[in-house]
């Protein structure tokens, strides 16, 4: 299976603090993408980085992809109250799936 | 304008009965999913269609039917439901293939079997 594993699964830190979350998976990809979800709400999708990308910015966001190690990691800078979420990784092969990771709830303290 | 919707958002009934999900987006995309978030947010493709044709159909209990008919829109309807069919089930689209893209979402239908 390619489907991705973040780490850690819960991540609590002070509001301002920069916040990083881990993606590992196990089979070639296309791309990886991250997903943030809100509490009853759906997935919004937030970057996306190719296999022949090694690193990618949007905003606060910064995303990695080390293929030789078949990982991913999304730095978010200077956490906001709003940045409170679940974040899941996501990798598309070649078969036309996109498979998510199980996600990292993020919780930013005040 | 909602892009990608979903209803109902909230489902509630029995087991044995047989229950509808729709989904409509607006964003001219080619290819719709349903994917079902169980209790520990665990999120599993079930169903994808590309211009209303089945392209992938995971593991998914023949209960399940997904319809496409038009491919502006996505329905699931499950029949004689069971209590492990709880969860929240989200619809999402994308424009071509998603080895070359993102997957837009919509805001999701949960299913409560009693």
């Amino acid at each position: 299976s390619q489907q991705g594993e973040e780490d850690p699964q819960a991540l609590s830190i002070q509001e301002g603090e920069n916040a990083t979350m881990n993606c590992s998976y196990k089979t070639s990809i296309n791309n990886l993408q991250w997903y943030r979800q809100n509490s009853g709400r759906g997935l919004v999708h937030l970057i996306l980085i190719r296999s022949n990308e090694r690193e990618k910015h949007s905003g606060r966001l910064r995303v990695t992809l080390d293929t030789s190690k078949k990982s991913s990691s999304l730095l978010i800078t200077a956490s906001r109250a709003a940045d409170t979420a679940s974040y899941f990784c996501a990798t598309a092969g070649r078969d036309d799936k996109i498979i998510f990771g199980k996600g990292t709830r993020l919780h930013i303290l005040p | 304008d909602t892009a990608v919707s979903q209803t109902p958002k909230y489902l509630v009934t029995q087991m044995g009965n047989d229950k509808s999900i729709k989904c409509e987006q607006n964003l001219g995309h080619d290819t719709m999913y349903w994917y079902k978030q169980d209790s520990k947010k665990f999120l599993k493709i079930m169903f994808s269609y590309n211009n209303k044709e089945l392209i992938i159909n995971e593991t998914v209990p023949n209960r399940f039917s997904p319809k496409s008919p038009d491919k502006a829109h996505l329905n699931l309807h499950i029949n004689s439901l069971e209590l492990g069919d709880s969860a929240v089930y989200f619809c999402a689209s994308s424009q071509g293939l998603v080895n070359t893209g993102e997957l837009f979402f919509g805001e999701g239908s949960r299913l409560t079997v009693l």
